[in-house]
């Protein structure tokens, strides 16, 4: 079974620290990585992409590809109390390539207390 | 900014009973989805479709559930004869590149 492992927190930050969220995967052949954000009773909104080893840098957000390890990891710089949210890594597990199967963990929960 | 559609926001329903979850994906996407998520836990896929066909499938979509995309913008999910455990939130999905751009969700209630 292909899965996606995370830890479901919640994960505690004061405002204005940084937020560090850490997510493995079992399928070695994944290429692309997700991070989504999901407030309590929304849909998943994409934050951020990756799809090779390193570092990938959007604003206050910083995603991060080891694929020898199987590990990816967000972090939130400067975190503010609207980063309270649910934070889903997502992997293409599409059995031909290309991204027709996208399984996602179960997501950790962030507080960012003011 | 396009967006992707679903109808109804909330549908309740007898075990046993058919339902159909509408959704009209962002019009230039060509694969849709579906996905779903029972409360607390994660997001489940479905099914991926394509070309007017099922390009991928989960073990949770069995011959009770069917997708259809009867004519050019709408994508429904059809579940024959519905149980207690389908009580979810079903989210449709449609993908540009790689991104996939999720809908607000169809809350169905089994009674």
């Amino acid at each position: 079974q292909k899965e996606v492992e995370q830890n479901s927190g919640p994960l505690s930050v004061p405002e204005g620290a940084i937020a560090s969220l850490n997510c493995t995967y079992s399928d070695r052949g994944s290429q692309s990585f997700f991070w989504y954000r999901q407030y309590s009773g929304k849909s998943p909104e994409l934050i951020m992409s990756i799809y090779s080893n390193g570092d990938k840098e959007d604003g206050r957000f910083t995603a991060q590809l080891n694929k020898a390890s199987q590990y990816v990891s967000l972090l939130i710089r400067d975190s503010q109390p609207s980063d309270s949210a649910t934070y889903l890594c997502a992997v293409n597990m599409g059995n031909s390539g290309g991204y027709q199967k996208v399984t996602f963990g179960t997501g950790t929960k962030l507080q960012v207390i003011p | 900014e396009p967006e992707v559609t679903q109808t109804p926001s909330h549908q309740v329903t007898q075990m046993g009973q058919e339902v159909i979850l509408r959704c009209v994906p962002i019009s230039n996407h060509l694969y849709f989805y579906w996905y779903r998520q029972i409360l607390g836990q994660k997001v489940e896929f479905l099914v991926s479709f394509y070309n007017n066909e099922i390009s991928e499938k989960s073990e949770i979509f069995d011959d009770q559930f069917s997708v259809e995309r009867p004519d050019g913008s709408n994508f429904t999910l059809k579940i024959r004869s519905t149980k207690l455990e389908d009580s979810a939130m079903y989210f449709c999905a449609s993908r540009s590149a790689e991104k996939l751009f999720f809908g607000s969700g169809t809350q169905l209630s089994v009674l």
